[in-house]
């Protein structure tokens, strides 16, 4: 599977939009991007996932680039309970899901 | 909802005792997972299973085996506990998507063993 890169952290304001970047520049045709995050003492919580269009459900939107090399999370109107560490996941069949870093977010009053 | 359920939040075993770690799900999923969560390490596979009775090893299999004899089951085992898995563990499962893409993974709470 294809590595990722993201910030290790980054702050933003209560009701903004949260904008989380991640890059995936080995990503191979067949690769999706994932988005999980953890909200502290509890376990991973899926977010969204997409393969090359834009995504978008009740929780965030994904936006994909062209070429498939980044991708960005969006949080329309973060708000405290957004706080947690997110992770950008690329996966390839093979049924196995590694996390890597991810970027501890804190959302600001 | 999805429901995934470790038997235990929190857990204190002596050095050298046999754990066992449950898990169980309640979706029919064909795919499980445990993980350990330590700070700064991130999250990382130990074991996972896409059908009873199989397994394959993860990223740090060593120390631990599993079991998985009914669908919805899942146990992680400690054959002979050390300090050094003292860690958060976390069990997931997912159904199987098309083309071997699996659907989104549901995790457990957690439990946080401590051995002394």
């Amino acid at each position: 599977d294809a590595k990722t890169t993201q910030p290790p952290s980054m702050d933003c304001a209560e009701g903004r939009a949260a904008n989380l970047p991640c890059n995936h520049s080995t990503i191979s045709g067949n690769e999706y991007v994932y988005w999980y995050r953890q909200i502290h003492s509890q376990g991973p919580q899926y977010i969204i996932h997409g393969l090359k269009n834009n995504e978008t459900n009740e929780m965030a939107s994904l936006i994909i680039t062209e070429d498939r090399k980044s991708s960005t999370l969006i949080l329309p109107h973060a708000t405290l309970r957004d706080t947690a560490v997110y992770y950008c996941i690329v996966r390839a069949a093979g049924n196995k899901l590694t996390f890597g870093g991810g970027t501890r977010v804190l959302v600001k009053p | 909802d999805v429901k995934v359920t470790q038997s235990s939040r929190y857990l204190v075993k002596r050095t050298g005792e046999k754990v066992f770690l449950e898990c169980v799900q309640d979706m029919d999923h064909e795919n499980m997972f445990w993980y350990r969560q330590d700070p700064g390490l991130g999250l990382r596979l130990i074991y996972f299973s896409y059908d009873v009775k199989m397994k394959e090893k993860g990223d740090i299999p060593e120390g631990y085996s599993v079991s998985r004899e009914k669908k919805e089951r899942f146990s992680l085992i400690l054959e002979s506990a050390s300090t050094n898995q003292t860690s958060m563990y976390l069990c997931a499962s997912s159904q199987q998507g098309r083309g071997g893409y699996y659907t989104e993974a549901f995790f457990g709470q957690g439990t946080r063993l401590t051995v002394v």
